[in-house]
This record gives structure tokens, C-alpha cells and sequence, in this order.
């Protein structure tokens, strides 16, 4: 139990276009998810936490214009990152927690910017 | 503010060999503690957690972690490596936010790599 997957898993754009991230709790309702960001050979650093139905809290110096994050049901959160340039270029990482269970995640989306 | 020193970048071991991953914390209160390993092509994995309690903590795979507040610690501990465990392994303080949810602040991790 508690799969956490994300779609996609790679995703290649052009400058100035924008991506959105999936990331979904297969089997279990995520009461609150979490956007991580990894750079090569980083650690993860936490974008944003989102619960369903109410708007993200982004930590310091996260550009909320920049990052959006959607959180629109129980099971299903999404990032999209507008207008893209080649310094978003990163790996991306969800978490979903549910009810006293702690915190499980996905697999990852690797985005390149040309 | 809240952070977490994983001070070797690198570890290697020879199978059948034990390892310790170091792990320094930094927080006001009583924090709560994880390790993670990652491999390529999948998601974070937790090991282990330290909430309360008793501060030798056993995890899956055969790893355990003592939490030594006195030296603000969290060092992750196996008696035999295995080549499967050739992973990257990151530590981690959960800073509480609301009733029973936590944000989690990383160190940078530390890559083992394993001898045959």
C-alpha cells in the first residue's frame, strides 16, 4: 500500500513554455502533499505544501507565479511550471501524506528546459 | 532554523562489511528524525523514524539509527552491507506544521557505494 506515482516521469520543453506535474496516492487519500525540488547530486528542498481544497504554502524564496500548485482532490495534486527557462531544469519530487501515516513518495519527473 | 549536516558526501564498503552513516541535526526542540534511501528510478524509501521513546530505532533492511540528543545526532547504523544497498541515503528533521502533519528538511545526503 501507499503508492505515490507521478506522470510524467521525463519531460523535455522549449523556453517560455510551461509543464505541468501530476502527482497522485494510488491508494490512499493524501490530506496533504508536498513539492520537492533536487539538483544534481543535491539534497531535496521543499517548494511547497499543499492541502486539498485550500491554496499552497510556498517556503522562502519559491516564486508562487512561477510554481503553480493545485491540489484539487484528495488524491491528485499538480505542479505547473509556467513559462520555463533552463534554470528550472531539475528534478521533481511529490510527497502525499494521509491520516497518521507519514509521508510516502513518488518516483520523481525529471524536466530539461531548452 | 533547522538543518541537517551529513558530513561525508561519499562512504564505500565492502559487502559483508558494517557502515555508518553520519548524521548531525539542528533544532529547537525535540525533533523528529528519518532516514531515507533513494535509488535511480524510485521514490524515497524510509528506513527508519525517531518521534519519541526508546533512541535505538530499528528499520527495514536490517538498518537501525540511535538518536544521541547530547551530540544532536542521528547516525544510521548496519551490522553487513549488502551490494543492494548501494543507494543514496538522506537524513532528515520533520518540522511540525499543524495538528499532525510535518515538513521535512533534508541533508545533502551521502552516496554508498559497495565493494564486492
Amino acid at each position: 500500500g501507499a503508492v505515490v506515482s507521478q506522470h510524467p516521469s521525463w519531460v523535455i520543453c522549449k523556453s517560455g513554455t510551461s509543464v505541468k506535474i501530476e502527482c497522485r496516492s494510488l491508494d490512499f487519500q493524501a490530506t496533504t502533499m508536498f513539492w520537492y525540488r533536487q539538483f544534481p547530486k543535491q539534497s531535496l528542498m521543499l517548494m511547497a505544501t499543499s492541502n486539498e481544497g485550500s491554496k499552497a504554502t510556498y517556503e522562502q524564496g519559491v516564486e508562487k507565479d512561477k510554481f503553480l500548485i493545485n491540489h484539487a482532490s484528495l488524491t491528485l495534486s499538480t505542479l505547473t511550471v509556467t513559462s520555463a527557462h533552463p534554470e528550472d531544469s531539475s528534478f521533481y519530487i511529490c510527497s502525499a501524506e494521509g491520516q497518521a501515516n507519514g509521508q510516502f513518495f513518488g518516483p520523481g519527473t525529471r524536466l530539461t528546459v531548452l | 532554523a533547522q538543518s541537517v549536516t551529513q558530513p561525508d558526501i561519499h562512504i564505500t564498503v565492502s559487502e559483508g562489511a558494517s557502515l555508518e552513516l553520519r548524521c548531525n541535526y539542528s533544532y529547537g526542540a525535540t525533533p523528529y528524525l528519518f532516514w531515507y534511501v533513494q535509488s535511480p528510478g524510485q521514490g524515497l524509501q524510509l528506513l527508519l523514524k525517531y518521534f519519541s521513546g526508546d533512541t535505538l530505532v530499528q528499520g527495514i533492511k536490517g538498518f537501525e539509527a540511535e538518536f544521541k540528543r547530547s551530540q544532536s545526532s542521528f547516525n544510521l547504523r548496519k551490522p553487513s552491507v549488502h551490494w543492494s544497498d548501494a543507494a543514496e541515503y538522506f537524513c532528515a528533521v520533520g518540522a511540525p506544521i499543524g495538528d499532525s502533519s510535518y515538513k521535512l528538511i533534508f541533508g545533502s545526503g551521502t552516496r554508498l557505494l559497495v565493494r564486492p
